[in-house]
């Protein structure tokens, strides 16, 4: 089993630019959460999906924030314009359920930093 | 509101010393209980779990924890540590039965040889 795949692995970019991250979950898979880790902050929770549909957005930070799922083993996320303060680390991670919480996988992550 | 604390920031510990790291929420509710490592430059990997029966459970690497339901806790505990275990480790909770992870803020734990 190849894990959460996340790609970059490292990004960086100048302000204004526009960032996308790529996530595959685990094969089979049928809950997909995208989260971000600063020093400030921790680690948040952005955007989740189940079955490819987004279930709860609360915490994008802003519009500049969207994330896609087109199909089951893929999704990104965007941040179009970057700003020096979406500098962080984004992971991905992905369950399976079997009719109630299951233990969430998480991928390596992608570094970002916006200059 | 629904959160988790983490009471340590920053744990120092020599090799072969007990370890012992607190985890609080605040809900009333049914919760699923989580503790996570996160390794020097590396993703979060999951040590153990509780979803429901025995309050005591064991992980991965000698760890356990326990949940305390009147004291809305869930520590995590190892008898003796190894500079191995130098990581990040948090606490991770679902309010009834959400799939959404609430974390708290992460206890570094530097162990030295």
């Amino acid at each position: 089993d190849a894990g959460v795949i996340q790609s970059p692995r490292h990004e960086v970019t100048e302000m204004g630019q526009e960032v996308t991250l790529r996530c595959k979950p685990i094969s089979g898979h049928d809950y997909l959460f995208w989260y971000r880790q600063t020093m400030m902050r921790g680690l948040e929770l952005l955007i989740y999906f189940n079955n490819n549909v987004p279930i709860d957005d609360s915490g994008m930070p802003e519009d500049r924030f969207s994330a896609k799922m087109p199909n089951a083993s893929f999704s990104t996320l965007k941040i179009q314009p970057s700003e020096p303060r979406d500098s962080a680390v984004y992971f991905c991670a992905s369950s399976l359920s079997s009719g109630g919480v299951e233990t969430q996988y998480f991928g390596p992550g992608t570094r970002l930093l916006v200059l | 509101a629904q959160s988790v604390s983490q009471h340590n920031h920053h744990v120092i510990l020599s090799e072969a010393a007990s370890l012992e790291l607190g985890c609080n929420y605040s809900y009333g509710g049914t919760v699923n209980l989580f503790w996570y490592v996160q390794y020097p430059g590396q993703h979060l990997q999951l040590l153990l779990k509780y979803f429901s029966g025995d309050p005591l459970v064991k992980g991965i690497k000698g760890f356990e924890a326990e949940f305390i339901k009147s004291k809305f806790s869930f520590n995590l505990r190892k008898p003796s540590v190894q500079w191995s275990d130098t990581a990040e480790y948090f606490c991770a909770v679902t309010f009834s039965n959400d799939y959404k992870l609430s974390f708290g803020a992460g206890t570094t734990v530097t162990v030295r040889a």
